[in-house]
């Protein structure tokens, strides 16, 4: 069965250090692979994603991801956290059902918290 | 412009209640969702919509009835509302039923006391 796994519920970084948040998914094809990101009492902004080609895949917000599918991970990486990045950080796959039907699963999320 | 909005950002009703959360998108989409999100900030799939024809029905409770008046419009309706039915729920869209990548809205609040 399809599943992520965000296997760290909680971060904690300064502000100005590196981050990665850590994903990996199980899915029997090829996968679509995204980042979401959830600030508090917000919606969800999409980040990121992978469809093909290019296995590292610039986002906004100066993140950026690489996909390993030796490892089934998609890692979210930003070389310089500030502190308006304190959110909630979702990783989801893509499924499609008998070729045509299309959702997200989405990891359990990855609290990201800055300190000064 | 909001591509997807939904309305209202909160909802608190007592239970026993029946309410309903409205959604609609301004992107030409085709397809459009509803995801749960529980205390646990757990996202799950609910249903989806592909011009306005009921695609995925991810066993939820029958309480729960979404409809598409048009292909830029899904409501969920919810009746005898219960205290487990507090979570947020996400309106989404995406180009087609084949696309994965969905844009979403601000999600609504639902308090059940």
């Amino acid at each position: 069965a399809q599943s992520v796994t965000q296997p760290d519920i909680h971060i904690t970084v300064s502000e100005g250090a590196s981050l990665e948040l850590r994903c990996n998914y199980s899915y029997g094809a090829t996968p679509y692979l995204f980042w979401y990101v959830q600030s508090p009492g917000q919606g969800l902004q999409l980040l990121l994603k992978y469809f093909s080609g290019d296995t590292l895949v610039q986002g906004i917000k100066g993140f950026e991801a690489e996909f390993k599918r030796s490892q089934s991970s998609f890692n979210l990486r930003k070389p310089s956290v500030h502190w308006s990045d304190a959110a909630e950080y979702f990783c989801a796959v893509g499924v499609r059902y008998g070729g045509s039907q299309g959702n997200l699963i989405f990891g359990k999320g990855t609290k990201l918290s800055v300190k000064p | 412009d909001t591509a997807v909005s939904q309305t209202p950002k909160y909802l608190v009703t007592q239970m026993g209640n029946d309410k309903s959360i409205k959604c609609e998108q301004n992107l030409g989409h085709d397809t459009m969702y509803w995801y749960k999100q529980d205390s646990k900030k757990f996202l799950k799939i609910m249903f989806s919509y592909n011009n306005k024809e009921l695609i995925i029905n991810e066993t939820v409770p029958n309480r729960f009835s979404p409809k598409s008046p048009d292909k830029a419009h899904l409501n969920l309706h919810i009746n005898s509302l219960e205290l487990g039915d507090s979570a947020v729920y996400f309106c989404a869209s995406s180009q087609d039923i084949g696309d994965p990548e969905a844009f979403f809205g601000q999600g609504t609040r639902l308090t059940v006391v």
